[in-house]
């Protein structure tokens, strides 16, 4: 299996812009979390599907950040407007099961800089 | 809600000595503590995990600990290797709808 994976790893865009990232999760998971990775606040957990449904939206900052699942292969976590505070690396993990307690795997991360 | 705290932020060893990396919890309800090995450019990867009913476990050289009571868990490595130079990360979980991350060491491992 190709792991999880994302796009695009790195992104550069201005204030104000709209972004939008991608993750394929493993085949055959049936959970998929976001998370963002800043020095400042470490690993935080955005948002969880299970089954392609929103569990727990939670740790979303704010109502520019959306994220979707129409399938079980695919989520896009996107950005509207972008601000520079924005600025880190967002992962996308997967597993099997249901909730945080089976073994997430993530993806490479997209590195994000907003101007 | 959960707060986890991991110590130290820096660890650096000489290859071949041990390493250790304690985490505490806030939550005595969470029962669920995964670590993940982050390399750089990379996400993190589970590399050991404990359940509140279980005190220790271990795989090859690395070994987790878990004191309920206190509300602590620690990582050990042994015989420590260049390529486990990485940043770790503890993590606490309770039932379905949370974990919650440490902030991380940044393990160096001298040759």
């Amino acid at each position: 299996d190709a792991g999880v994976i994302q796009s695009p790893r790195h992104e550069v865009t201005e204030m104000g812009q709209e972004v939008t990232l991608r993750c394929k999760p493993i085949s055959g998971h049936n959970s998929l979390f976001w998370y963002r990775q800043t020095m400042m606040r470490g690993l935080e957990l955005l948002i969880y599907f299970n089954n392609n449904v929103p569990i727990d939206d939670s740790g979303m900052p704010e109502d520019r950040f959306s994220a979707k699942m129409p399938n079980a292969s695919f989520s896009t976590l996107k950005i509207q407007p972008s601000e520079p505070r924005d600025s880190a690396v967002y992962f996308c993990a997967s597993s099997r099961g249901q909730g945080f307690q089976e073994t997430q795997y993530f993806g490479p991360g997209t590195r994000l800089l907003v101007l | 809600g959960e707060n986890v705290e991991q110590h130290p932020s820096t660890l650096s060893v000489q290859e071949g000595d041990s390493a250790v990396i304690k985490c505490t919890y806030s939550d005595s309800a969470s029962n669920y503590f995964p670590w993940y090995k982050q390399e750089l450019g990379k996400g993190p990867q589970l590399i050991i995990d404990i359940r509140s009913n279980v005190g220790e476990k271990k795989d090859q050289r690395i070994a987790v600990t878990l004191n309920k009571t206190a509300k602590h868990f620690s990582l050990h490595i042994t015989e420590t290797q260049p390529e486990d130079s990485a940043v770790y990360f503890c993590a606490a979980s309770k039932g379905n709808n949370d974990m919650r991350f440490g902030a991380g060491t940044r393990l160096t491992v001298k040759p």
